[in-house]
């Protein structure tokens, strides 16, 4: 049974803040590493993907991975308000499988 | 528009009718995959579909949903006899693809409420 555990939150962040947000997986196969971002009422939007150990840096964002603890996380840097939103974590095995997505983290930006 | 096409974007059905939900792939991606979605819920993985060909179908109840993907024409998800708890956000991905290290690029969704 491959799983994705996410905290539900809500995740508090003041304006301009760092947000943290943290994913486990349960599959040792996983090779590829997805964060997405949900907007209430909306479809998932691609933030981030990685596929290998160590960090990825895109903007605002960093996605990090480290596969021996079998946990990926992404940072947000100088939070927004309009970053508010779900993170929904997903993690592929890199064959013709679908993408197993975690729960999602309801993220809050505090003006 | 390039994107992901999903209709009809909101579906109202009585229970023990049909619902059929319609996706058109990125252009350029024969690989489709559809997921469901419930209140605070997570994505939950429904089938992957290449062109005429189910790949995965093991996220789909065995009853009364189908899914298809044509030579031509859009993938369909079908519901037959739907219940109350069939009530929720259907989401099409396509992928270029259809490898698991290939990111998915969604569609607006289909809301489907059976009342």
């Amino acid at each position: 049974q491959k799983e994705v555990e996410q905290n539900s939150g809500p995740l508090s962040v003041p304006e301009g803040a760092i947000a943290s947000l943290n994913c486990t997986y349960s599959d040792r196969g996983s090779q590829s590493f997805f964060w997405y971002r949900q907007y209430s009422g909306k479809s998932p939007e691609l933030i981030m993907f990685i596929y290998s150990n160590g960090d990825k840096e895109d903007g605002r964002f960093t996605a990090q991975l480290n596969k021996a603890s079998q946990y990926v996380s992404l940072l947000i840097r100088d939070s927004q308000p309009s970053d508010s939103a779900t993170y929904l974590c997903a993690v592929g095995r890199g064959g013709a499988d679908g993408l197993t997505f975690g729960k999602g983290t309801h993220l809050i930006i505090q003006p | 528009n390039a994107g992901v096409m999903q209709n009809p974007r909101h579906l109202v059905r009585r229970r023990g009718q049909e619902a059929r939900l319609r996706c058109s792939p990125m252009k350029g991606h024969s690989h489709v995959y559809w997921y469901r979605q419930l209140p605070e819920e997570g994505l939950k993985f429904m089938v992957y579909l290449q062109k005429e060909n189910i790949i995965d179908e093991s996220g789909m109840p065995k009853e009364r949903f189908s899914a298809e993907f044509p030579k031509e024409g859009p993938s369909i998800l079908r519901i037959q006899q739907v219940v109350r708890g069939d009530s929720a956000a259907y989401f099409c991905a396509s992928s270029p693809t259809g490898q698991g290290n290939s990111p998915l690029h969604f569609g607006n969704g289909t809301r489907l409420t059976v009342t």
